[in-house]
């Protein structure tokens, strides 16, 4: 079974800062995707970004970006210049490829962005 | 489109009580995914449907709950009898497989508290 570990149960960053959130994920799988999904307060789920495991060039929304590792099983994201409405809980989930497929999720981390 | 919606939003209720989560899914989606989010837990999936047939209720605690999708547009969770541990907000999620990047659009979750 697939397992995603996020290893950071809170950060914290300045505003206009850069973070990076960590996750690992384990997978005997060649193909699949992982997500980036954010939850604030409305608890409403967002996704923030998405990555192929086939394709090897990082993922980039605006300021959100990954550092994908797939040899090494690792699916980061970075926050560049924080904004206040970028404090929320951030998951890491993993699905294989396929039509329809469930999502597992890590067990997320807590960001703070302070002014 | 209004995206997911669930209802109730909230829903407080005791011990014993039987229970009702309903969801409808974005027009011309074809799987429909239920999550449970608990603090100890965190984001877990209970059951998931495609074109209305459960493919995967693995995730499903025990026979106090059960799930259906009649038809397109529409599908309930159900707890009987309800319990304490069950308390935790309950996601709807679906997702068109004639897509590969395998997005799954959320509700807004129903915050079920059993006392």
């Amino acid at each position: 079974a697939q397992t995603v570990t996020q290893s950071q149960p809170e950060m914290s960053v300045q505003e206009a800062e850069t973070v990076t959130l960590s996750c690992t994920y384990d997978t005997s799988e060649s193909d699949y995707y992982l997500f980036w999904y954010k939850q604030p307060p409305s608890r409403q789920m967002i996704l923030v970004i998405r990555q192929e495991a086939y394709k090897q060039q990082n993922a980039t929304e605006n300021r959100f970006s990954v550092n994908f590792q797939k040899a090494a099983k690792s699916f980061s994201l970075k926050i560049s210049d924080s904004q206040l409405g970028d404090a929320a809980m951030y998951f890491c989930a993993y699905a294989n490829q396929g039509g329809s497929e469930k999502l597992v999720f890590g067990k997320g981390t807590k960001l703070t962005v302070n002014p | 489109d209004a995206g997911v919606i669930q209802s109730p939003r909230h829903e407080v209720t005791e011990m014993g009580q039987e229970v009702t989560l309903r969801c409808k899914p974005i027009s011309g989606h074809n799987s429909l995914f239920w999550y449970r989010q608990t603090m100890m837990r965190g984001l877990e999936l209970l059951i998931y449907f495609n074109n209305n047939v459960p493919i995967d209720d693995s995730g499903m605690p025990e026979d106090r709950f059960s799930a259906k999708m009649p038809n397109a547009s529409f599908s309930t969770l159900k707890i009987q009898p309800s319990e304490p541990r069950d308390s935790a907000v309950y996601f709807c999620a679906s997702s068109y497989t004639g897509l590969a990047d395998n997005e799954q659009f959320f509700g807004p979750g129903t915050r079920l508290t059993v006392l």
